[in-house]
């Protein structure tokens, strides 16, 4: 069974940090893209950043470019988002979630429950 | 950047009637590559995180009942909800991946009548 659990989110202050981390489980991990997708209270979906499964490509929302960073153990099964320069805005539930691959593409199969980010003084 | 634009914000059905969501690209989503629509839905129930329904604008995930159905070309999608069940309640989403940045609509909250 495909399992994605995130954790540490919490309350930071703007301009804090906090690193994400979504360990997986169930499939093989290197095998496929992984990505993160936010959520802000109320609001719809947004997504966030990218790890190809090639292994070094990444990519980014506009607004999160320079100031968050998506890495990947494989060997830990693990995703990651490290985020620098937090804003207000970035509040949200952050959900780790897995690309279907193929020639699908970044069509999102499997989703964690999801980690929450308070950005507030 | 691809704008992906829902309609509507929400709507009410009967339990057993058919539900009707649109869903509307700035630019095509067909590729001349593989004549495919590179358009997907999903089902956000609350407290929940989203569910992948439909992906190719057409194909039925594994597992989705039947009473869900995706449809169109191009720029303009719809996604069908037949027979209405009260577990169909919930936010849907459309969003493509033709590209980078991958981009969602805002989401159509489904109540019942």
């Amino acid at each position: 069974e495909v399992q994605l659990l995130e954790s540490g989110g919490g309350l930071v202050q703007p301009g804090g940090s906090l690193r994400l981390s979504c360990a997986a489980s169930g499939f093989t991990f290197r095998n496929y893209a992984m990505n993160w997708v936010r959520q802000a209270p109320g609001k719809g979906l947004e997504w966030v950043s990218i790890f190809f499964r090639d292994g070094s490509r990444t990519a980014y929302v506009d607004s999160v470019k320079g100031r968050f960073t998506i890495s990947r153990d494989n060997s830990q099964n693990t995703l990651y988002l490290q985020m620098n320069s937090l804003r207000v805005e970035d509040t949200a539930i952050y959900y780790c979630a897995r690309s279907l691959g193929g020639e699908a593409g970044e069509v999102f199969d499997y989703w964690g429950q999801g980690t929450l980010v308070t950005v507030s003084s | 950047d691809f704008v992906m634009t829902q309609s509507p914000d929400s709507l009410a059905v009967s339990l057993g009637e058919r539900a009707t969501i649109n869903c509307k690209s700035s630019r095509s989503l067909l590729s001349s590559r593989n004549n495919k629509n590179y358009l997907t839905w999903y089902q956000q129930k609350p407290g929940q995180p989203p569910k992948l329904l439909i992906y190719w604008a057409s194909t039925r995930e594994s597992g989705v009942p039947d009473r869900f159905s995706g449809s169109g070309s191009g720029t303009d999608f719809t996604l069908t909800i037949n027979s209405l069940q009260a577990e169909d309640v919930a936010v849907y989403y459309c969003q493509h991946y033709f590209d980078i940045p991958l981009t969602f609509g805002q989401g159509t909250r489904l109540e019942i009548k």
